[in-house]
């Protein structure tokens, strides 16, 4: 069975700091990892995705996460926070080798202070 | 223009009636899938197709029912809609042959049933 946990549904930090958030995977088959980002009245917006590649999986506006099959993490990182990071996030992982049913998670809400 | 679009983005009915939200796609996928998104609980999915004759459930099926009149289209049914069907509603698509896993977002529908 797949599932992921989103530690923490509301993340705060100040402009510049390092935005962390967190995700751990559980997948009876190796899976691709996903991080989108939800920003207001909008759709989800893929922001970069571990395919079984390199682990540390670079994403647009500066996000990046690692892949940690030890650890069975996908912690999504950005070294220096913008106001326009502010939004929500959600995780998710597919069963790279049954299709592409997706499991999200429950989502982590990022504000920005200035 | 869009990529994948949702018709209607906003709608409030009231409770048994029938609602139809619908999904079109000009990204030539030929997978889609219908999400709800509720608050604390991020997506979760309702129906998918990955073709026009391929239609299977996902978590929470029931008081639902789709229909895949093309490729490029997938419609949402509630018979007898309910207030606790309020929700924000996405249709996704993805791409069996191409860079698999990754699933594309419409804008969504606010669904309100009173």
């Amino acid at each position: 069975a797949q599932s992921v946990t989103q530690l923490g549904s509301h993340v705060s930090v100040s402009e510049g700091a390092l935005v962390l958030l967190r995700c751990n995977y559980s997948s009876s088959v190796p899976p691709y990892l996903f991080w989108y980002v939800q920003y207001p009245n909008q759709g989800l917006q893929l922001l970069l995705k571990y395919t079984s590649a390199a682990t540390l999986v670079k994403g647009i506006n500066g996000f990046e996460a690692e892949f940690k099959k030890s650890e069975t993490s996908f912690h999504l990182t950005k070294p220096s926070a913008h106001m326009s990071d502010a939004a929500e996030y959600f995780c998710a992982v597919s069963p790279g080798s049954t299709g592409n049913q997706f499991y999200f998670g429950t989502g982590t809400s990022l504000t920005v202070i200035p | 223009d869009a990529d994948v679009t949702q018709t209607p983005r906003n709608r409030i009915t009231k409770t048994g009636k029938r609602i139809m939200l619908e999904c079109s796609q000009t990204k030539g996928h030929d997978r889609m899938y219908w999400y709800r998104q509720d608050p604390g609980l991020g997506l979760q999915l309702i129906y998918y197709s990955f073709d026009v004759k391929d239609i299977n459930k996902g978590e929470i099926s029931d008081g639902y029912s789709v229909s895949r009149q093309a490729q490029a289209k997938f419609s949402l049914s509630l018979e007898s809609a309910i207030p606790n069907q309020t929700a924000l509603y996405f249709c996704a698509t993805s791409d069996s042959g191409g860079s698999r896993n990754e699933q594309f977002f419409g804008p969504g529908t606010r669904l309100t049933v009173l």
